[in-house]
């Protein structure tokens, strides 16, 4: 199973664009990268998913440079809201090993 | 679609009484999971189910059954409850076992005294 590293927390302010970047310097093959957000008292919600390349969907975006062994998920513009945690899983298979993600606070 | 549903939302056990955490989807997944999370940490797998009639053991089952008679449910089963047990318990399904974009339910507050 590939071994992800993410930062632990994050600042960032309305309007601003945040990037959270994940290493995963052992990806295989077929795994595929994974992102969940989640909310205090709430189940994870899966944001975007991606092999390679870039990803972009309402929500976010999801660069993947051509090595693999990281990856960037990009939320244009937050607002309060977005605060929350977000996780970044690698694999493919039954069993997904979450982290413990990386805290994202939005300030007004 | 009502997505993936769980009951209760809370509960609290006396240590040694068992009781069973419902889960259900109407979005006919194959794949189905019971993670538990404790504060400040990220979520781990208890059971797993491929189909009906099709389970398997994930991180951390020990205390813990499951069973899978139909597409739709996936009850998990505590069979003794211990305090070690009070978590937060999320279940969630998935189309295809190949990639990790699975659908959660609003998760199981659960005590145990």
């Amino acid at each position: 199973l590939a071994k992800t590293t993410q930062p632990i927390s994050m600042d960032s302010y309305e309007g601003q664009e945040v990037n959270i970047t994940c290493s995963h310097n052992n990806i295989a093959t077929n795994d595929y990268i994974t992102w969940y957000q989640q909310f205090p008292s709430q189940g994870p919600r899966f944001i975007i998913q991606g092999y390679k390349t870039k990803v972009t969907n309402e929500v976010a975006s999801l660069f993947i440079p051509a090595d693999r062994k990281s990856s960037t998920l990009s939320l244009p513009r937050v607002s309060l809201s977005d605060t929350a945690v977000y996780y970044c899983l690698v694999g493919t298979g039954y069993i997904p090993t979450f982290g413990r993600g990386t805290s994202l606070i939005v300030h007004p | 679609n009502a997505g993936v549903t769980q009951t209760p939302k809370f509960q609290v056990l006396k240590t040694g009484q068992s009781m069973t955490l419902q889960c259900a989807q109407d979005m006919n997944h194959e794949y189905m999971s019971w993670y538990r999370q404790d504060p400040g940490m990220g979520l781990r797998l208890i059971h797993y189910s491929v189909g009906a009639g099709i389970t398997d053991q994930g991180e951390v089952p020990n205390g813990y059954n499951v069973s899978r008679s139909t597409t739709e449910d996936f009850p998990l089963r505590l069979l003794s409850a211990a305090p070690s047990q009070t978590s937060v318990y999320f279940c969630a399904s998935r189309l295809e076992a190949q990639t990790y974009e699975q659908y959660f339910g609003p998760g199981t507050r659960l005590t145990v005294t």
